[in-house]
């Protein structure tokens, strides 16, 4: 166990809807970290979060998005769902920024039918 | 994009062997790069943090090798035993993270 919570572990849902994926980190981890891994693809990163604010950037689609709150947990909203957005949706954390191990949490598979 | 590109793909190996992969990345502006043990219907898990050329880390009989100026890391498992198998994975870091493809470590009692 990570200490990294992510909720909710599955999410079946239909083109155009949106959802909002929530992730707790560890205790004491400014840091927080969202990644996507499908099917067809490696994992791919899309967002980081220090201390609230956005910190770095992937390849995030505009129909994403993401905030850190004040008691640090993060929430990635995805909007206009589209088929090819099912994924495993990662979220990880670390102490610091980016020179900093990261531990992951157990991830959120989601189902855009 | 950035290319970080992951050596061999899939490797077998006897228990007790032991196995090194590599990991290339662009040598330029240079920040961090990670090494992650990802098994499967699990969740990755960090190995190492490498932020300086030169670095050398261990863990147990792991251990990892960073050289920043020719842009690669070895990754080494001594005495490879059946519990090592997983896909291994790194991730270079300069203004966002990119991964590699991932090395699929199998070892064979």
């Amino acid at each position: 166990d990570s200490g990294v919570t992510q909720t909710p572990k599955h999410l079946i849902t239909a083109t155009g809807q949106r959802v909002t994926l929530r992730c707790s980190p560890r205790s004491g981890d400014l840091s927080v970290y969202w990644y996507q891994q499908s099917l067809d693809q490696g994992l791919q990163f899309l967002i980081q979060y220090y201390n609230g604010e956005e910190r770095a950037k992937g390849n995030i689609l505009e129909r994403f998005s993401a905030q850190q709150f004040p008691d640090l947990h993060s929430e990635l909203n995805l909007s206009s769902l589209e088929l090819g957005d099912s994924a495993l949706y990662f979220c990880a954390s670390s102490v610091e920024g980016q020179g900093y191990e990261q531990y992951f949490g157990p991830g959120t598979r989601l189902t855009v039918t | 994009i950035l290319n970080v590109e992951q050596s061999p793909q899939s490797l077998h190996v006897q228990e007790g062997d032991s196995t090194n992969f590599t990991c290339s990345f662009p040598s330029s502006n240079f920040y961090a790069l990670h090494w992650y043990r990802w098994e499967t219907a699990k969740s990755p898990e960090a190995l190492f943090v490498m932020t300086l050329n030169g670095d050398e880390k261990k863990k147990g009989r792991i251990s990892a090798t960073l050289n920043t100026k020719e842009g690669y890391s070895y990754l080494y498992i001594k005495g490879s035993q059946p519990e090592d198998s997983a896909t291994y994975l790194c991730a270079f870091f300069v203004d966002q993270f990119y991964f590699g493809t991932g090395t699929s470590l199998t070892v064979i009692p």
